[in-house]
């Protein structure tokens, strides 16, 4: 079974800072993906960031990065210039990319997020 | 990117009444989609994954003749609460994979539907 943990329930920053979201995972699979999505008030899902297991080089859009520590099995999302529109819970998820008795492809693991504030 | 909507946005009705809820992938063939269930401040719980054309498959727990999903076509899969109780008052999300897009393997995500049970 695939579990992830965000052990930040809530983190706060200050505008303009850098703020780091940790998150962990478990699985026996060597090939999977890895998603930070934002959930804003608006409770829409956005997706923030995308890593593929087997790259070794870590996923960066624009002000958003992630450590991606493999064999930690660690998967940490880094804020940049932090705005007050990134004020949003932020889920950690991961998808395995094969297929075993009653599984489906695409599905996502979640963690229980992290209830981000950025305040001026 | 691909948009994915949900209709009703939000809805309040009756204990006992059935609501039914739709979730369209508006510019790509959708060839499964999830239904979720999400309470205040908590993560998204999945309920169930819909292929189009075949059965939906319920997460553990899940009552499938509580929620009827229906797959029917690759752009439509409808959630139906049946005999609604208070306790089923949540916010419901979709999402949708498509086989077009199965290198990425991204779920496209509905803007979610808050139904209200009275």
């Amino acid at each position: 079974a695939q579990t992830v943990t965000q052990s930040q329930p809530e983190m706060s920053v200050q505008e303009a800072e850098t703020v780091t979201l940790s998150c962990t995972y478990d699985t026996s699979e060597s090939n999977y993906y890895l998603f930070w999505y934002k959930q804003p008030p608006s409770r829409q899902m956005i997706l923030v960031i995308r890593q593929e297991a087997y790259k070794q080089q870590n996923a960066t859009e624009n002000r958003f990065s992630v450590n991606f520590q493999k064999a930690a099995k660690s998967f940490s999302l880094k804020i940049s210039d932090s705005q007050l529109g990134d004020t949003a819970m932020y889920f950690c998820a991961f998808m395995k990319l094969t297929l075993d008795r009653g599984s489906t492809l695409g599905r996502l693991y979640f963690g229980r997020g992290t209830q981000l504030t950025v305040w001026p | 990117g691909a948009v994915v909507s949900q209709h009703p946005s939000r809805v309040i009705c009756k204990s006992g009444t059935s609501v039914k809820i739709e979730c369209r992938s508006l510019d790509f063939q959708a060839t499964t989609m999830f239904w979720y269930r999400q309470f205040p401040k908590q993560s998204l719980m999945l309920m169930a994954t819909s292929n189009e054309g075949s059965k939906a498959t319920y997460e553990q727990g899940v009552e499938k003749d509580k929620f009827l999903i229906n797959h029917a076509s690759l752009t439509l899969s409808t959630l139906t609460v049946t005999s609604a109780h208070p306790e089923d008052s949540s916010f419901y999300i979709c999402s949708a994979l498509t086989s077009g897009r199965a290198q990425y393997n991204e779920q496209f995500f509905g803007p979610g539907t808050r139904l209200t049970v009275l």
